[in-house]
């Protein structure tokens, strides 16, 4: 079945930890997204990719890190992580045609930093 | 690309009534989706309405669109507790394929 997988599901990490967030898809979407999204509030784009290879920022400024060696994966990395990256990161994937279809999205990572 | 504002921001209902929540945006637009996110969990398409739409229908949804206005609304007909999520809606340009969500329509349904 067609998806898009995300791990791990809830992490509680020490300050100053360098942590991966995973998200892969079986689809063959191209375009992958990471959007970050605090309890009760917007969602605000931090990183996106049209293809391998292909990585660029988003609408927030983050200190995350992406990377796309290939086209189902899409790792998010924090070098060093602080409080205020506790938040839930949630990626998502696209094969946008121009309007045939909609983002389809995972379960997102829960992040806490202590 | 440009984000759609929900309203309201919060919505309580009795299980079996009709649910509406409201969006507008700024500029003109090819497309509007809809998405609904569960409690901690990932968004999830609801349906897309193109600009040549004025009203489309999935299920127990019902979607209009008016660009003249600026504006879209979600119908959910006879509401169950299962429907008890955050909605959200994307305007959308061709050529602009990065989505951007605004804080939602809090939907209760009340058993």
């Amino acid at each position: 079945e067609a998806d898009i997988y995300q791990t791990p599901r809830y992490l509680v990490i020490g300050t100053g930890k360098k942590i991966t967030l995973e998200c892969s898809q079986t689809m063959g979407h191209d375009k992958m997204y990471w959007y970050q999204q605090d309890p009760g509030m917007e969602l605000h784009l931090i990183h996106y990719s049209y293809g391998v290879n292909s990585t660029e920022k988003g609408d927030l400024s983050s200190e995350s890190t992406v990377s796309r060696i290939r086209t189902e994966h899409f790792p998010l990395t924090l070098e060093s992580a602080r409080p205020s990256h506790t938040s839930q990161y949630l990626c998502a994937s696209s094969a946008w045609t121009g309007g045939a279809g909609g983002y389809t999205f995972g379960s997102g990572t829960r992040l806490t930093v202590v | 690309s440009q984000q759609g504002e929900e309203d309201p921001q919060a919505l309580s209902i009795q299980e079996g009534e009709n649910a509406t929540m409201n969006c507008s945006y700024k500029t003109s637009i090819n497309n509007l989706q809809w998405y609904r996110q569960n409690s901690g969990r990932g968004l999830v398409h609801l349906i897309l309405i193109r600009s040549n739409e004025r009203e489309k229908h999935s299920g127990r949804l019902r979607v209009t669109l008016d660009t003249s206005k600026k504006s879209s609304s979600l119908l959910i007909t006879a509401s169950r507790a299962a429907d008890t999520a955050s909605y959200f809606c994307a305007p959308s340009n061709f050529g602009n394929e990065k989505l951007t969500f605004g804080t939602g329509t809090r939907l209760t349904i009340i058993p």
